[in-house]
């Protein structure tokens, strides 16, 4: 049973350019998050998605960010014109339910570079 | 907004040794998770706590919860080198969208188990 996969793993754009991360959530799972994690810190809630929904997106920057998780396919975090600030690691999680007892299972992370 | 905080930043022990690690939040939650990092990794999901819960465990790892301090604790025994990692814990509350859920995570924790 595989795991939470994203592609690619690593990321390095230039500045003004746009960046595409993947996210393949685990078999059976319909919910996922995405994260940021800016180095020494812990992870930030960016947005929640299920199935052809956005369901929360109160962790997204309004403008240049967008998520979406189409019937078929990864779910896909775009950043368009990206600058030197949105250099992180970005992680992506599943849940079977999005429950408040649900596990969230991470994938392995995008780290962006932005030069 | 709600951020939980882990405490020490950073320990290091001998292997063999107990490693406490305590973690602090602010609002009310429905559960917490305590997630391990290696350096460069994704995140790996350790054990989750109700908040009707007091105290967990799981092999080497035993979780507290104290709700009325709003306080938590992951005692790793008998630590091995393996273990060296950072230490997350992550409080799950509702989000912004009907039926939202995220986990808001503290800076965490840097384990080094010396062998």
């Amino acid at each position: 049973n595989a795991g939470v996969m994203q592609n690619p793993r690593h990321l390095v754009r230039r500045r003004g350019q746009e960046a595409r991360l993947r996210c393949s959530p685990m078999k059976g799972h319909s919910h996922v998050y995405w994260y940021r994690q800016l180095p020494e810190e812990g992870l930030k809630f960016m947005v929640y998605l299920q199935k052809e929904n956005i369901i929360d997106e109160s962790g997204m920057p309004k403008e240049r960010f967008s998520a979406e998780f189409p019937k078929e396919g990864p779910s896909i975090l775009r950043i368009q014109q990206v600058v030197r600030g949105d250099s992180a690691a970005y992680f992506c999680a599943s849940s079977p339910s999005g429950g408040s007892t649900d596990t969230q299972y991470f994938g392995p992370g995008t780290r962006l570079t932005v030069l | 907004s709600q951020q939980g905080e882990e405490d020490p930043q950073a320990l290091s022990i001998q292997e063999g040794e107990n490693a406490t690690m305590n973690c602090s939040y602010k609002t009310s939650i429905n559960n917490l998770q305590w997630y391990r990092q290696n350096s460069g990794r994704g995140l790996v999901h350790l054990i989750l706590i109700r908040s009707n819960e007091r105290e967990k465990h799981s092999g080497r790892l035993r979780v507290t919860l104290d709700t009325s301090k709003k306080s938590s604790s992951l005692l790793i025994t008998a630590s091995r080198a393996a273990d060296t990692a950072s230490y997350f814990c992550a409080t799950g509350t509702r989000g912004s969208g009907a039926g939202s859920y995220q986990l808001t995570f503290g800076k965490g924790t840097k384990l080094s188990v010396i062998p």
